[in-house]
């Protein structure tokens, strides 16, 4: 069966300081991975998607980015935390057609203090 | 802009009722509906998915789909104290890149 993990679960950054957030997958290969982020109270917000290893689309401008070094790890980063990307960061991996359904890690709850 | 509307709630229930959950969508090209539970504090949790016009059942969870009215809605029968989480509606085009775009959700409270 395919599980997803991603880390670290909570984390406490100052403004100003880099990000580096991880997913992996197991069980599959080639899936669509995907970050969202929740802010409080709020909906989910699509940040990147990748169909494939170092193909990486942007749906948010912000001054975060994705990479995806290899066919089932994906990676959120930040050079530079702002106060507003406090929140709750999901990854999530899909196979795309013929269902779609979208299968999400344990998220990843940061602070930006 | 696509959308997604969900009432936010909270929608009260007392336990042993049917809970009616309601979802509309405004990109009438979506072929792809799902409902999620989250719990206060953890990740969304896939509990139904719907493609086609009508009801589907999955045990005490019916989702049923009106796509000429762009509607989904979630029936929980037998509600119970566990079912109280938020609950998300998203929406999809069946694509290669299955971008969904979810609702704000709806807060359930099953009180006993």
């Amino acid at each position: 069966s395919q599980t997803i993990h991603q880390w670290p679960a909570t984390l406490v950054q100052p403004v100003g300081s880099p990000l580096s957030l991880e997913c992996t997958v197991e069980g599959t290969s080639n899936p669509n991975l995907y970050w969202y982020r929740q802010a409080a109270g709020r909906g989910l917000q699509l940040l990147f998607y990748s169909v494939g290893i170092g193909q990486i689309s942007s749906e948010v401008p912000q001054n975060l980015s994705a990479s995806r070094p290899q066919d089932r790890q994906f990676i959120l980063s930040s050079k530079k935390l702002l106060l507003s990307d406090s929140g709750f960061y999901l990854c999530a991996w899909s196979w795309g057609v013929p269902t779609g359904e979208l299968f999400f890690g344990e998220g990843s709850r940061l602070t930006v203090l | 802009q696509k959308e997604v509307e969900q009432n936010s709630g909270p929608l009260s229930v007392p336990e042993g009722a049917i809970a009616s959950l309601n979802c509309t969508y405004s990109d009438r090209g979506s072929q792809s509906f799902f409902w999620y539970r989250q719990y206060s504090g953890k990740s969304p949790e896939l509990i139904m998915s719907i493609y086609s016009n009508g009801d589907k059942e999955d045990g005490r969870f019916t989702a049923q789909l009106n796509k000429a009215s762009q509607y989904v809605s979630l029936l929980i029968r037998d509600s119970q104290p566990s079912d109280s989480a938020t609950y998300l509606c998203a929406v999809g085009r069946m694509d290669s890149y299955n971008k969904l775009i979810f609702g704000a959700g709806t807060r359930l409270a099953v009180h006993p």
